[in-house]
């Protein structure tokens, strides 16, 4: 099955500096990645998502680029605030959509 | 509109003791999943289904039991529970089009 790869664990950032998250996978018949943001208490959040016949995404202050060659994707948050600190996760899934392989979260903390 | 609603929030079982988690959502969503959140290993999917009357196994099926008679419902029975099973349960649905999970706020299990 796939393997879904996260890093770093844990990242802390100043206020205002940005922020990324690196993913890899390893199954090519991968094609859709989403990131979800989990809240202390709550459940994930759908945050952006990327399809693998797109290079790069960005929603406001949140981008996610994927790298189909290299099986590997980034999250970047620009101009990070303190409300950014959360715990966020990758996901990988093929065409079908049914199972969704998780990488193992980074705790990101902005620090004000 | 609810979202996605599970319950408990919290509970405690002694080993062997049975339990159903429940989940429902209100937005006719065709697809739903049970995943289960452990400390360092992100989300692992247990169940899911495409839709009513269909339902099959995930990454770690093993203890659980599901089914699906309604588009709304999607109940996960443990049947003998064992300490291995204290984690946080997640519930997810999304439409056909959409790829990306809608999530509940989880339901935080003890088994002692």
């Amino acid at each position: 099955g796939e393997n879904v790869e996260q890093h770093p664990s844990t990242l802390s950032v100043q206020e205002g500096d940005s922020a990324v998250i690196k993913c890899t996978y390893s199954d090519s018949a991968s094609n859709y990645f989403p990131w979800y943001k989990q809240e202390l208490g709550k459940g994930p959040q759908l945050i952006i998502d990327i399809r693998s016949n797109v290079g790069e995404k960005k929603d406001q202050r949140i981008a996610v680029t994927l790298n189909k060659t290299a099986k590997h994707f980034s999250l970047h948050i620009t101009e990070t605030q303190p409300e950014d600190s959360a715990v966020y996760f990758c996901a990988a899934s093929s065409n079908t959509g049914n199972q969704f392989y998780f990488g193992t979260g980074t705790s990101l903390t902005v620090i004000p | 509109n609810a979202g996605v609603t599970q319950t408990p929030k919290f509970q405690v079982l002694k080993t062997g003791q049975s339990m159903t988690l429940q989940c429902a959502q209100d937005m006719n969503h065709e697809y739903m999943s049970w995943y289960r959140q452990d400390p360092g290993m992100g989300l692992r999917l247990i169940h899911y289904s495409v839709g009513a009357g269909i339902t099959d196994q995930g990454e770690v099926p093993n203890g659980y039991n599901v089914s699906r008679s309604t588009t709304e419902d999607f109940p996960l029975r443990l049947l003998s529970a064992a300490p291995s099973q204290t984690s946080v349960y997640f519930c997810a649905s999304r439409s056909g089009q959409v790829y990306g999970y809608t999530f509940g706020s989880g339901t935080r299990l003890t088994v002692v």
